[in-house]
């Protein structure tokens, strides 16, 4: 089966960067996403690595390291709407489609 | 809006209860995922339909059923409902041609078992 482990809770201010890590044990999947989630509704995509290294989408990026079954979500100038939960999801290979997902960490920005 | 539709939005009933919950894909997606999200168990897989046929299962309970109809829309079923099956229930879908991990959310049904 897949775990993924994310820190519960993380607070930044505002204009700050801020990295959100997942580590994960699987046997072998296709890639990590990243999705967000503001109270209450639904979980919206930002990130995909499918290989190991950095990859950037606005003020966003995404790391993946395969070899340390490890990978960061990395939101730079932190805006007040970023307050939110992030999700880090694999699919895993063999099992159809379906996203396991991370335990979440909930981002909190301060002024 | 991500385009994927569900309801109703809010669901309010008894133990021992059936209920339907029902969901929409984005136009041209064929893959329809049931999710379920409580406090403890976090965003849980439930099951994928594509285009009609059931294609992986998670740990979805004896007592929920889903189908997916020919217009693509599906619909879970929850039985015997208790207190415990309390929560937000989304359904995703994606798209045929593009990457299964992108999947796009709709805005969830919750659930309240009394």
């Amino acid at each position: 089966g897949q775990s993924l482990e994310q820190p519960s809770e993380v607070t930044a201010v505002e204009g700050a960067i801020v990295q959100i890590n997942c580590t994960y044990q699987t046997s072998g999947f296709y890639g990590l996403s990243w999705y967000q989630q503001h109270d209450g509704g639904a979980p919206t995509f930002l990130s995909y690595n499918a290989l190991d290294g950095l990859e950037e989408t606005g003020r966003f990026s995404s790391f993946l390291s395969r070899s340390d079954s490890y990978g960061y979500l990395l939101l730079q100038e932190l805006q007040m709407k970023d307050s939110a939960s992030y999700f880090c999801a694999v699919r895993a290979a063999g099992g159809g489609n379906k996203l396991t997902f991370g335990t979440g960490t909930q981002l909190k920005v301060e002024l | 809006d991500s385009g994927v539709t569900q309801t109703p939005k809010h669901l309010i009933t008894a133990t021992g209860q059936r209920v339907t919950l029902r969901c929409s894909p984005r136009s041209g997606d064929l893959s329809v995922y049931w999710y379920q999200q409580s406090l403890d168990q976090g965003l849980q897989f439930l099951i994928q339909y594509y285009n009609g046929e059931e294609r992986a299962k998670g740990n979805i309970l004896e007592r929920f059923s889903a189908q997916q109809f020919p217009d693509l829309h599906s619909e879970l079923n929850l039985s015997s409902l208790e207190l415990g099956d309390s929560a937000l229930y989304f359904c995703a879908s994606s798209a045929p041609s593009g990457r299964a991990d992108t999947q796009y959310f709709g805005p969830g049904t919750r659930l309240t078992v009394l």
